[in-house]
């Protein structure tokens, strides 16, 4: 079937470099998606969101972009530090009633200082 | 308050016996969620509850039993699970269930079942 998937299952960065973490989907009626980050232990925690009538959108030391037409969704994440270690997921919805997000395979992020 | 409550946070149960997860929030969200959670894999979706009644079922099999009491309680009965059951199970909630352009979901810590 189709779902959301991510290109790396890991990323290693240092201290301060910016971070991009890239996810692929495959259905062209996914309009809304999410980026979840998930610390050892813990549940997903929202970290930003974008709808599809928008290409990018910024939050506090993270961005979104959406590109519709090759289908990717990134996440940037400025001067990453070693809190920002963990699991991201990214995950989609479509605008009809009675559906459910549905999640990507994940990227594992490893900040060394 | 935008948690999520989960208990218990771990559970160890036999392949004979009877258990339940439970969830709760206060946020005032009509729809909420069971996921289930292998390793190092994605959030499974797995039942769907929008003003207290079961909207998405994902062909969950029947020892799996959702309940939702009411519009901030969510349970999850468990009855002669297998051991390939062992899993995180999350709870999450939403505002509502694919209004318009999709919800966020909040999400609790899960439980992390066990079964022996």
């Amino acid at each position: 079937g189709e779902s959301v998937g991510l290109h790396l299952p890991t990323l290693s960065v240092q201290e301060g470099d910016n971070s991009i973490i890239n996810c692929a989907y495959s259905n062209s009626a996914s309009d809304y998606f999410i980026w979840y980050k998930q610390e050892s232990g813990k549940g997903p925690q929202f970290i930003i969101d974008i709808r599809s009538n928008m290409d990018k959108r910024q939050g506090q030391r993270v961005t979104v972009l959406l590109n519709k037409t090759v289908k990717h969704l990134s996440l940037q994440i400025a001067a990453t530090q070693p809190g920002d270690s963990a699991v991201y997921f990214c995950a989609e919805n479509r605008a009809q009633a009675g559906t459910a997000l549905i999640f990507g395979k994940g990227t594992t992020l490893s900040v060394s200082s | 308050d935008t948690e999520v409550t989960q208990t218990p946070k771990h559970l160890v149960m036999g392949m004979t016996n009877k258990k339940s997860l439970k969830c709760e929030q206060h946020m005032g969200h009509r729809a909420m969620y069971w996921y289930k959670q292998k390793a190092k894999k994605p959030p499974e979706l797995m039942f769907v509850y929008s003003y207290e009644k079961l909207s998405i079922n994902e062909s969950v099999p029947s020892r799996f039993s959702p309940e939702c009491p009411n519009s901030s309680l969510l349970n999850l009965h468990l009855h002669a699970l297998q051991p390939e059951d062992s899993a995180l199970y999350l709870c999450a909630s939403s505002q509502d269930l694919g209004a318009g352009f999709g919800e966020k979901l909040f999400f609790g810590s899960g439980t992390q079942l066990s079964v022996l």
